[in-house]
């Protein structure tokens, strides 16, 4: 298999723009994770899906976040409008429904910069 | 609240062996996973204990203590390839919560 795909893998965008995140999980699985990470707050969950419904997202910031699963192949991670402060390393990992939420595989993350 | 401890950083010698403890406090518990992240790279799953004991895979093992809240990430023989952070994460109600990282520092 291929692996978490993720796209773009570098995203340098001005304040103020839209900026979307695309994510393909391992085929199969039926949980994908949104999160991400900084050097001052770590790893964090932003919201997670099982079987393409929204489980959990207390992690999502505020609203100019969103995400989105419209089917077991795709995921979009959107965030309008863009501030220096979202600036990180998004990642998306996707598992087993055996593994649970446990044993997670991760995409090689999209590196955002936010001027 | 809930919240996880490791150790910020750990040294090491090439060759030898390191454990990497972490304490845990959440509402809820399923199992403690482990997993490496290289720099600049994704977190990679390493093993997973659900009940108590030791789980062994190859260099590395991972131990569970359930009454202490408690376990640890043994990893023997080091190798440079393993300079990397190490994250225990708790699931919780069927969601991971994440440990800050150890940073693995491995000498010749």
């Amino acid at each position: 298999d291929a692996g978490v795909i993720q796209s773009p893998r570098h995203e340098v965008t001005e304040m103020g723009q839209e900026v979307t995140l695309r994510c393909k999980p391992i085929s199969g699985h039926d949980y994908l994770f949104w999160y991400r990470q900084t050097m001052m707050r770590g790893l964090e969950l932003l919201i997670y899906f099982n079987n393409n419904v929204p489980i959990d997202d207390s992690g999502m910031p505020e609203d100019r976040f969103s995400a989105k699963m419209p089917n077991a192949s795709f995921s979009t991670l959107k965030i309008q409008p863009s501030e220096p402060r979202d600036s990180a390393v998004y990642f998306c990992a996707s598992s087993f429904s055996s593994g649970g939420v446990d044993t997670q595989y991760f995409g090689p993350g999209t590196r955002l910069t936010v001027l | 609240g809930q919240s996880l401890e490791q150790p910020s950083e750990v040294t090491a010698v090439e060759g030898a062996i390191v454990q990497i403890n972490c304490t845990y406090q959440t509402s809820g518990f399923y199992g403690l996973s482990w997993y490496q992240q290289h720099d600049g790279g994704a977190p990679t799953f390493l093993s997973y204990n659900a009940l108590d004991g030791l789980e062994e895979t190859g260099r590395f093992s991972s131990f569970l203590s359930r009454s202490d809240s408690y376990g640890y990430l043994l990893l023997q023989e080091l190798q440079m390839k393993d300079s990397a952070s190490y994250f225990c994460a708790v699931n919780s109600n069927y969601q991971l919560i994440w440990g800050a990282g150890t940073k693995l520092i491995i000498k010749p």
